[in-house]
């Protein structure tokens, strides 16, 4: 089966950028798509297809895919940002998969 | 504007089958592309997709849970049903349904907001 490894917890202060990556065995050939999820609420996709955002997501947010890592960058990192973040693709052997998720913390 | 509920028990006993409907509005599931996916989520712990349904009647599970799963999908009552067997305290979760766009690949753009299923005696 298709796994994907999330780094458990990013921190990071007001104004910078944050990194999130999305391990998978050449994941570069798949199209990876993020999720950010608050508290209590459902997730909402924010990157699909390595780096298009959906309507009404700010440019702050994007995504970059190659080799083994994808990545979702958020830059000017607001305190909203704070969040858990999900990178999903699908596998022919494993069909959907989400990867363990990253709690992003904004100090 | 898409919108999807999940509504169904709260609370299953052990053994029980749960089943699940999934009541969209702004969409059609019979346009080509189009798909709705059930994914849960325990207490805690991250999101685990279980299945998935194509306009086309195309049927895809989540290869550890596939014995127990059964989706299918009502397209004029604009419903999509999941079935799982013999539940366990382990399958406490919010259980979410989402709408699936294609693009390079299928992804969740539309979620319910979930609703929560705990199984115990």
């Amino acid at each position: 089966s298709y796994v994907l490894t999330q780094p458990p917890s990013v921190s990071v202060a007001p104004g910078q950028t944050a990194r999130i990556t999305c391990g998978g065995n050449n994941i570069g050939s798949k199209s990876v798509h993020w999720y950010q999820q608050k508290p209590g609420q459902a997730p909402v996709l924010v990157v699909y297809d390595d780096s298009d955002r959906p309507s009404g997501i700010p440019e702050r947010f994007s995504g970059s895919n190659s080799g083994n890592t994808a990545t979702l960058t958020i830059s000017r990192v607001e305190a909203g940002d704070e969040a858990d973040y999900y990178c999903q693709v699908w596998d022919s052997s494993s069909d959907q998969v989400f990867g363990g998720g990253t709690k992003l913390t904004v100090l | 504007q898409i919108t999807l509920k999940e509504s169904g028990p709260t609370l299953v006993k052990p053994t029980q089958t749960l089943t699940l409907t999934c009541t969209f509005s702004g969409f059609s599931l019979s346009t080509s592309g189009v798909g709705v996916g059930w994914i849960r989520q325990p207490p805690g712990k991250a999101l685990e997709w279980l299945a998935l349904i194509y306009w086309d009647d195309d049927k895809r599970y989540s290869p550890s849970l596939k014995s127990r799963l059964t989706i299918t999908k009502d397209t004029s009552k604009n419903q999509v049903v999941l079935t799982m067997t013999n539940m366990d305290p382990v399958d406490t979760a919010t259980y979410y349904c989402a709408h699936t766009s294609y693009g390079g690949g299928y992804y969740f753009d539309y979620w319910g907001q979930g609703t929560l299923v705990t199984v115990s005696s």
